[in-house]
C-alpha cells in the first residue's frame, strides 16, 4: 500500500510553454501533498504544500504565479510550470501524506518527473 | 531554523561491510525522523520512520537510532550489498510543525563487489 504515482515521468518542452505534472495517491487518500524540486546532486527543496480544497502554501522564493498548484481531489494534485524556461529544468517530486493517526503523518513519495526545457 | 546535516557526503565500501550513516539536526523539538533511499533519477523510498518517543527502528538489515537530546540519528546497514548502492537521505519536520520536511544533503553510498 501507500503508492504515489507521477505523470509524466519525463517531459521535454520548448521555452515559453506550460507543462502540467500530475501526482496521484493510488491506494489512500491524502489531504496534503507536497511538491519538491531537486537539482542535480542536490537534495530536495520543498516548493509548496498542497491542501485539498484550498490554496497551496508556497515556500519563500517560489513564484506562485509560475508554479500553479491545484489539489482537485483527495487523490490528485497537479503542478503546472507556466512559461517554462531552461532554468526551470529540474527533477520534480511530489509526496502524499497519509494520516495514520497521532503524529505519524508519514509521507510517501512519487517516482519524480524530469523536466527539460529547451 | 532547522538544519539537517549528513556525514559522510559519500562512502565507497566493499561488499559485506557494516556501515553507519550519520544525520544531525539543530532543533531537537521534532515529532519524528525519516530515512529515505533514492536511486539515481528516481523518487524516494521510505526506509524507516522513528517517532520522537522511540529510540530505534529496525527493518531487515537496517537499523535507525534517534537521540533527540543530542540532535542525532544514525542509520546502520549490516552486511552491505551492491544493491544497497544509492543516496540515503534523512529528513525531519520543519521546526514547530510535523508536516513539511527538511532534508539533509544525503550520503551517496557505493558498495562494490
Amino acid at each position: 500500500g501507500a503508492v504515489v504515482s507521477q505523470h509524466p515521468s519525463w517531459v521535454i518542452c520548448k521555452s515559453g510553454t506550460s507543462v502540467k505534472i500530475e501526482c496521484r495517491s493510488l491506494d489512500f487518500q491524502a489531504t496534503t501533498m507536497f511538491w519538491y524540486r531537486q537539482f542535480p546532486k542536490q537534495s530536495l527543496m520543498l516548493m509548496a504544500t498542497s491542501n485539498e480544497g484550498s490554496k497551496a502554501t508556497y515556500e519563500q522564493g517560489v513564484e506562485k504565479d509560475k508554479f500553479l498548484i491545484n489539489h482537485a481531489s483527495l487523490t490528485l494534485s497537479t503542478l503546472t510550470v507556466t512559461s517554462a524556461h531552461p532554468e526551470d529544468s529540474s527533477f520534480y517530486i511530489c509526496s502524499a501524506q497519509r494520516l495514520a493517526g497521532g503524529q505519524r503523518n508519514e509521507q510517501f513519495f512519487g517516482p519524480g518527473t524530469r523536466l527539460t526545457v529547451l | 531554523k532547522q538544519e539537517v546535516t549528513q556525514i559522510p557526503a559519500a562512502l565507497s565500501v566493499p561488499e559485506g561491510e557494516n556501515l553507519v550513516l550519520n544525520c544531525s539536526f539543530t532543533d531537537s523539538a521534532i515529532y519524528n525522523l525519516q530515512w529515505f533511499r533514492q536511486d539515481p533519477g528516481k523518487g524516494l523510498t521510505s526506509l524507516l520512520l522513528i517517532q520522537s518517543s522511540q529510540r530505534e527502528q529496525t527493518s531487515g538489515r537496517l537499523n535507525a537510532s534517534l537521540d533527540k537530546s543530542s540532535g542525532r540519528s544514525t542509520l546502520y546497514i549490516a552486511a552491505s550489498q551492491p544493491g544497497d548502492s544509492a543516496t540515503y537521505l534523512c529528513a525531519v519536520p520543519f521546526s514547530g510543525g510535523y508536516n513539511k520536511l527538511i532534508f539533509g544533503a544525503g550520503t551517496r553510498l557505493a558498495v562494490h563487489p
